[in-house]
């Protein structure tokens, strides 16, 4: 079960967290991405956060999004910075299938997303 | 990175019928594709990855083929809760990993 929040209205070069509170299963021990659809759009990959604490990030995101977790809370979270009205979006957390050592890049786990609007 | 289209966009299908919805990779990534169930206010749903593997739960009407740039989505008889948007994405080559555009499914 994964419950996102953190989204709302936020004006253009400002920030916001969002998290994703997981229940059932332990953010550290899975492969967990973010991946955002914005209006009238398709879904989009923003980042992944391995359970070694490895990130990546999409070319668009790279320098102004950060994931990162806190295992004690069990909360999965992304950091926005210098947001830009193109990344008004509803964003989901998703947990990776792998039970593994290695990522499969598919996702059997996901929110129900939290709407994140950038807009003067 | 790879690109994914899907056609059509808008696939209009009765209930009891057959619905076979495609996704082409701009370049091969093997077996490396799932495929995902949209339904507004839910998160998506897996339902095919390896292109033909079934995620568990799925029901046996859907069906995924294909490899190297081509491949089917296929819904033998279709239900009422099978109308929904569907999502092909491919992890051959990460990251990024890459979504296709999406077909609907509606009610003809």
């Amino acid at each position: 079960h994964l419950v996102e929040s953190g989204g709302g209205l936020v004006r253009p070069g400002g920030s916001l967290r969002l998290s994703c509170a997981a229940s059932g299963l332990s953010v550290g021990y899975h492969y967990m991405s973010w991946v955002r659809q914005a209006p009238g759009k398709g879904l989009e990959w923003v980042s992944v956060l391995f359970t070694g604490g490895k990130t990546y990030y999409a070319e668009s995101m790279k320098g102004r999004f950060t994931i990162s977790r806190d295992e004690s809370k069990n909360i999965l979270y992304l950091q926005m910075t210098f947001l830009r009205p193109e990344d008004t979006a509803v964003y989901y957390c998703a947990r990776d299938l792998s039970g593994s050592h290695y990522p499969y890049w598919y996702f059997d786990l996901w929110g129900r997303g939290t709407l994140v609007t950038v807009s003067s | 990175e790879i690109v994914l289209t899907q056609s059509p966009a808008t696939l209009s299908v009765s209930p009891g019928e057959r619905a076979t919805l495609s996704c082409r990779a701009s370049q091969s990534i093997s077996s490396k594709l799932a495929w995902y169930q949209y339904k507004p206010g839910q998160g998506p749903r897996l339902l095919i990855y390896g292109s033909s593997t079934r995620a568990t739960g799925i029901p046996a009407r859907f069906s995924g083929s294909g490899s190297g740039t081509d491949f089917t989505l296929t819904i033998s008889s279709l239900q009422s809760e099978d109308f929904a948007i569907y999502y092909c994405q491919q992890y051959n080559d990460w990251p990024p990993i890459t979504f296709g555009p999406g077909t609907k499914v509606e009610v003809k």
